[in-house]
């Protein structure tokens, strides 16, 4: 079964540098979320899209923004990079009717900033 | 506010132990909990969805429960194996709709050795 795609899988940027994930969710999945996992801790929501507009925002920085194109994959735009940026970035996605929303998540994408 | 809560944090037992991990949440209007497994640096792989309108959910040697009213849910891994050890993390929706943003425990990090 197709599963969630994130690319690149590793990354590494100096500060002040700008990154852009890429994910592709499942096809068919409506609604597209983005997560950030700093060492040690669990997993944080940044921003969903429902159908190609942005659902919910979490504690995402203003240097960050996002988006979903019309062939439902995603990007993570990230500039100004900080060295707190480093961390896992995972995408999951969802369909509602007939799957119960369960999150179905990507193999993320580490970021290291030097 | 949702909050998930996850006990122990660490769990160190010998091969074949049955085990019971842990995890509360605030809201008890959940839509829906999922328990993940994630192996050090690596992605997250979805265990077990529990709707909320079940009570258990069985896979393998994994039995997780469900408890609305008192907001608990447990993961039991029967006859645990070196090869479980790995962190285990429970989520569910920030709200009632299953399409909300995934609130995370802090995990349980588990070691299982021969």
């Amino acid at each position: 079964a197709a599963g969630v795609i994130q690319s690149p899988r590793h990354l590494i940027k100096e500060k002040r540098e700008t990154a852009t994930l890429k994910c592709y969710p499942i096809p068919r999945h409506d609604t597209v979320y983005w997560y950030q996992q700093g060492p040690g801790q669990d997993p944080q929501f940044l921003i969903s899209f429902y159908e190609k507009m942005q659902s919910d925002k979490g504690s995402i920085p203003d240097r960050f923004s996002a988006q979903q194109f019309s062939d439902y994959h995603s990007e993570l735009n990230m500039s100004s990079l900080e060295l707190g940026d480093s961390a896992l970035y995972f995408c999951a996605s969802s369909l509602g009717t007939g799957d119960g929303y369960e999150q179905y998540f990507g193999p993320g994408t580490r970021l290291t900033v030097t | 506010k949702q909050e998930v809560t996850q006990i122990p944090a660490a769990l160190s037992v010998p091969e074949g132990e049955n085990l019971v991990l842990n995890c509360s949440f605030t809201d008890s209007a959940i839509y829906n909990l999922q328990w993940f497994r994630q192996d050090p640096g690596k992605g997250l792989t979805s265990l077990l969805l529990i709707q909320s309108s079940q009570r258990e959910q069985t896979s393998g040697r994994l039995n997780a429960s469900l408890d609305k009213s008192s907001g608990r849910s447990t993961l039991y891994i029967a006859a645990s194996q070196p090869g479980d050890s790995a962190t285990y993390l429970c989520a569910c929706p920030s709200g009632t709709g299953g399409y909300n943003k995934l609130i995370f425990g802090a995990g349980t990090r588990l070691a299982v050795h021969p």
